[in-house]
């Protein structure tokens, strides 16, 4: 079964200062998709940003960008120039391209604080 | 905009009451699903549907079934609510044309006393 690891409950950062979220997974398989999803204070999750496991070019949406290393298992999220909005839990997560259906396993999460 | 709404924000009930949870969703979409969302644990998957009258159990299904009678609407039942379903529910749809992605509904915050 397919894991996946935050191992940061909590990150801060300066208001346009640069963060990273870490994630680690655990998978045998070679074709599956990752995400990052984002669930601000009392309000719905929404998406960040994904990633197809076969391109390997990292995603970048805005502000956004991710550091996908397949070989390590590792699909960071980095938050360029933060602002008070990005404030949120931030969750990462797998889904598999091989199996039939599209659940996603989530990750525990990292709340991340916006200081400004 | 892909719409999916749950039916209470916020819910108390007590010990041993029958608990439903109903998420509904306007775009026609096949998959549904129900997770849970504990701090430390992230979300943990309950249960989820691909098409009317099917189910599939996810990784925590005890003490929770499902019903999904019309494609739109996907209820989850607490046969005997307990202390330890305290939680938040959070339903999800999967993106017809998308990434896989899944699109949240807003969650509904249930106590059980």
């Amino acid at each position: 079964a397919q894991t996946v690891t935050q191992s940061q409950p909590e990150m801060s950062v300066q208001e346009a200062e640069t963060v990273t979220l870490s994630c680690t997974y655990d998978t045998s398989e070679s074709d599956y998709y990752l995400f990052w999803y984002k669930q601000p204070p009392s309000r719905q999750m929404i998406l960040v940003i994904r990633q197809e496991a076969y391109k390997q070019q990292n995603a970048t949406e805005n502000r956004f960008s991710v550091n996908f290393q397949k070989a390590a298992k590792s699909f960071s999220l980095k938050i360029s120039d933060s602002q008070l909005g990005d404030a949120a839990m931030y969750f990462c997560a797998y889904r598999s391209g091989e199996t039939s259906g599209s659940r996603l396993t989530f990750g525990e999460g990292t709340q991340l604080t916006v200081n400004p | 905009d892909v719409k999916v709404t749950q039916s209470s924000r916020y819910l108390v009930k007590r010990t041993g009451e029958k608990v439903f949870l109903e998420c509904v969703q306007d775009m026609d979409h096949e998959n549904m699903f129900w997770y849970r969302q504990d701090p430390g644990l992230g979300l943990r998957l309950i249960y989820f549907s691909y098409d009317v009258k099917m189910k599939e159990k996810g990784d925590i299904p005890e003490g929770y079934s499902v019903s999904r009678e019309k494609k739109e609407r996907f209820s989850l039942i607490l046969e005997s609510a307990s202390t330890n379903q305290t939680s938040m529910y959070l339903c999800a749809i999967r993106g017809r044309f998308s990434y896989n992605e899944q699109f949240f509904g807003p969650g509904t915050r249930l106590t059980v006393l």
